[in-house]
């Protein structure tokens, strides 16, 4: 079965610095997408990164990157130069590339606080 | 503006009085689906529609229904409402798994918080 794991259920970060969540994920399929969404207090979800398995070079989303070990079954986000509207809950997020329907599986969420 | 719309954002109800979460999307999306959201549990899928009149359960349908009548609308219906029904609900939206404009990424309505007494 595949799942997402986030092992940081809460973590904090000065303003100005960088911080780095956790995700490891668990599938038998060799193409899928990754993804962390966003969820500050207004519950929105936002769409963070996306990562595709089948290529090797990380993706970034300005002052978001991610560092995604497809052998070690691992995708994890760093926030650089973390700004206090940066402040939510974060979900990793996989689906199977080749899957018969659009089915997300969820981490648990890491709740992010941004000291200023 | 493009957006997956969610009808009613709060409510607040008594346990078997039934309800009916409505979910509109303009993007013209095959795909459809409802999520529920509990603390620890992060999101877990309830039902999802590939298209038209085809939906199929997800991990967690219990004490709910769906129906796909429109390709735009996608209701989710508690017919008899229990107090462990209480959480947050995400209607969300793609294009088909197999489409040229599927990327993978499910666009999210803003959620609507549901509480049962």
């Amino acid at each position: 079965a595949q799942t997402v794991t986030q092992s940081q259920p809460e973590m904090s970060v000065q303003e100005a610095e960088t911080v780095t969540l956790s995700c490891t994920y668990d599938t038998s399929e060799s193409d899928y997408y990754l993804f962390w969404y966003k969820q500050p207090p207004s519950r929105q979800m936002i769409l963070v990164i996306r990562q595709e398995a089948y290529k090797q070079q990380n993706a970034t989303e300005n002052r978001f990157s991610v560092n995604f070990q497809k052998a070690a079954k691992s995708f994890s986000l760093k926030i650089s130069d973390s700004q206090l509207g940066d402040a939510a809950m974060y979900f990793c997020a996989h689906t199977t590339y080749g899957g018969a329907t659009n089915k997300l599986i969820f981490g648990t969420g890491t709740l992010l606080a941004v000291q200023p | 503006e493009a957006q997956v719309t969610q009808n009613p954002r709060y409510l607040i109800t008594v346990t078997g009085k039934k309800l009916t979460v409505t979910c509109s999307q303009n993007m013209n999306h095959e795909y459809m689906s409802w999520y529920r959201q509990d603390p620890g549990l992060g999101l877990r899928q309830i039902y999802y529609s590939m298209n038209v009149e085809v939906t199929d359960k997800g991990d967690v349908p219990e004490g709910y229904k769906v129906s796909r009548k429109e390709k735009r609308n996608f209701p989710l219906i508690l017919e008899s409402p229990s107090p462990n029904q209480t959480s947050l609900y995400f209607c969300a939206s793609s294009f088909d798994r197999g489409g040229p404009q599927n990327t993978g990424e499910l666009f999210f309505g803003e959620g609507s918080r549901l509480t049962v007494l």
